[in-house]
C-alpha cells in the first residue's frame, strides 16, 4: 500500500525566513510525485510534478526536489501570502488514484 | 478553480437523509475523482471515472454511490447518510491518468 508522510505538520516562519518541507513516501514504481498547495476554504491548487530522483522544479520562492524515498519543498524568502497548506500526493505506476499526505499548514508572519 | 464547480457548496443533513453531489466540468477532461478531506488526514479517493459512463471504486467507497452519464458531469450519492461522513468532498479533473489533478472549491456536509 502506498504511503505519504509529510513532516512537520506545522510550520510557523516569519517573513524571510527560509525553509523545507519533508514529504516522505513508499510506493510501488512511482510515476509521479505531486505537490499542491491549499488555501483554507479552498480546493487543492497545482503546482509541481516530479517523474524521477534528481528532478527539480522551481516557480517563484519554491521549489521542489525528488530523491528516491521522499520529496522537499523548499521556500526561499517566504513571504505572508505563501501561508497555506501544502500537499504532497505519489502515483503509483499502473495507477490511476493519488496518495495524499495530511499536509503541512506553513504560517508565514510579517 | 476556474473548471470544475462543485454543488452545494454546504449542506447538513439527519442521519438516514440522501442526497446527490454534482461536479460539473467544462475542461473536457476524461478522468473525474470524487475525494474526501478529514482533519489530520490526506485526501482519500472514493470513486473515480475514466470516462463518460464508467465508474470505479476507489478507496473508501462504502456509503457512496456515482454517476457519469454525461462527460462533464460526475455525481456522487449518499444513499443514507450516516455522521461518519461528515467531511469535505472534492471533485477533481484529469486529461489523462499522468496529468496533473485539477480541483473544485468541495463542499462541506455535516450529518446531524
Amino acid at each position: 500500500e502506498d504511503q505519504v508522510t509529510q513532516s512537520p505538520e506545522a510550520l510557523r516562519l516569519q517573513e524571510g525566513e527560509s525553509s523545507s518541507l519533508n514529504c516522505s513516501y513508499t510506493v510501488s514504481g512511482l510515476r509521479g510525485l505531486f505537490w499542491y498547495r491549499q488555501d483554507p476554504g479552498k480546493g487543492p491548487e497545482f503546482l509541481f510534478t516530479l517523474y524521477s530522483a534528481g528532478e527539480e522544479k522551481e516557480k517563484e520562492r519554491l521549489k521542489a526536489t525528488l530523491t528516491k524515498k521522499e520529496s522537499f519543498l523548499h521556500i526561499t524568502a517566504p513571504k505572508p501570502e505563501d501561508s497555506a497548506t501544502y500537499l504532497c500526493a505519489v502515483q503509483a505506476a499502473g495507477d490511476y488514484k493519488l496518495s495524499f499526505g495530511a499536509g503541512t499548514t506553513v504560517t508565514v508572519r510579517a | 478553480n476556474a473548471g470544475v464547480t462543485q454543488t452545494p457548496k454546504f449542506r447538513v443533513l439527519k442521519t438516514g437523509q440522501s442526497m446527490t453531489l454534482l461536479c460539473a466540468q467544462d475542461m473536457n477532461h476524461e478522468y473525474m475523482y470524487w475525494y474526501r478531506q478529514d482533519p489530520g488526514m490526506g485526501l482519500r479517493l472514493i470513486h473515480y471515472s475514466v470516462g463518460e459512463g464508467t465508474t470505479a471504486k476507489g478507496e473508501v467507497p462504502d456509503g457512496y454511490n456515482v454517476s457519469r452519464l454525461k462527460k462533464q458531469n460526475f455525481l456522487l450519492g449518499l444513499e443514507s447518510a450516516a455522521p461518519s461522513q461528515t467531511s469535505v468532498y472534492f471533485c477533481a479533473t484529469g486529461r489523462d491518468s499522468n496529468q496533473p489533478q485539477h480541483f473544485g472549491d468541495g463542499t462541506r456536509l455535516s450529518i446531524l
